[in-house]
């Protein structure tokens, strides 16, 4: 069945350092894919999404690219800020599923001055 | 324009009694879904409502826990003789029911059973 593997956490990086955040996906069918994040005591709310192959989305300054080839939607942002720590969630969905949502079991990223 | 809400944001209760907790969706969201997240874990899923189709309950860890959805609009989550293990946060979730189109949550339900 359709499924989402992401990144182990917990990942802690100095301000301004590079983000890498993996997600590989299996489904069938051509899903979407996401990313969202949690900050402490809220609800998971959408970073970014791309719709089909090749598409880049892209928010705040993180970036992820759907690649069919590797089946992969990998977080990144060039230089991250106290700000953003928090945890990340790689999820994706598909009509072929009825449009339910599989997500990864989260990273969890804490951002040091 | 308004977000998914949910209510109660926190409710303590003792082990043993039943607890319900409301979500009111995105107003058109055909889909909605709810969720369970334990501290410091990933999301747990419960059950899944599509408009009129039979809900997609798979999720559920036991028969004391059930939900409906009236109306094709709010949905109540029962947990039903609460144990322990049930502490978590409860999160609602909606979307339309399009493949490009994202899930949108609420802030959740803190559950404590003492």
């Amino acid at each position: 069945g359709d499924s989402v593997t992401q990144m182990e956490g917990p990942v802690t990086l100095s301000e301004e350092a590079f983000l890498t955040i993996n997600c590989t996906y299996t489904a069938t069918g051509y899903p979407s894919l996401f990313w969202y994040v949690q900050y402490p005591g809220e609800g998971l709310q959408l970073l970014l999404k791309a719709t089909k192959a090749d598409d880049k989305g892209s928010n705040k300054g993180f970036e992820a690219t759907y690649r069919k080839e590797t089946t992969s939607f990998h977080l990144e942002k060039g230089s991250v800020q106290v700000s953003d720590s928090a945890v990340y969630f790689c999820a994706l969905n598909s009509l072929n599923t009825g449009n339910q949502f599989y997500f990864g079991t989260g990273t969890s990223l804490t951002v040091i001055p | 324009g308004a977000g998914v809400s949910q209510s109660p944001s926190n409710k303590v209760t003792e082990k043993g009694k039943d607890v319900e907790l409301r979500c009111d969706p995105i107003s058109g969201h055909t889909a909605l879904y709810w969720y369970r997240q334990s501290l410091g874990q990933g999301l747990e899923f419960l059950i899944y409502f599509q408009g009129n189709s039979a809900p997609d309950k798979s999720g559920l860890p036991s028969d004391r826990f059930s939900a409906e959805r009236t109306g094709g609009s709010v949905s109540t989550l029962t947990i039903q003789r609460t144990q322990q293990e049930d502490s978590a946060v409860y999160l609602c979730a909606s979307s339309s029911y399009r493949r490009d189109q994202p899930q949108h949550f609420g802030d959740g339900t803190r559950l404590s059973i003492l």
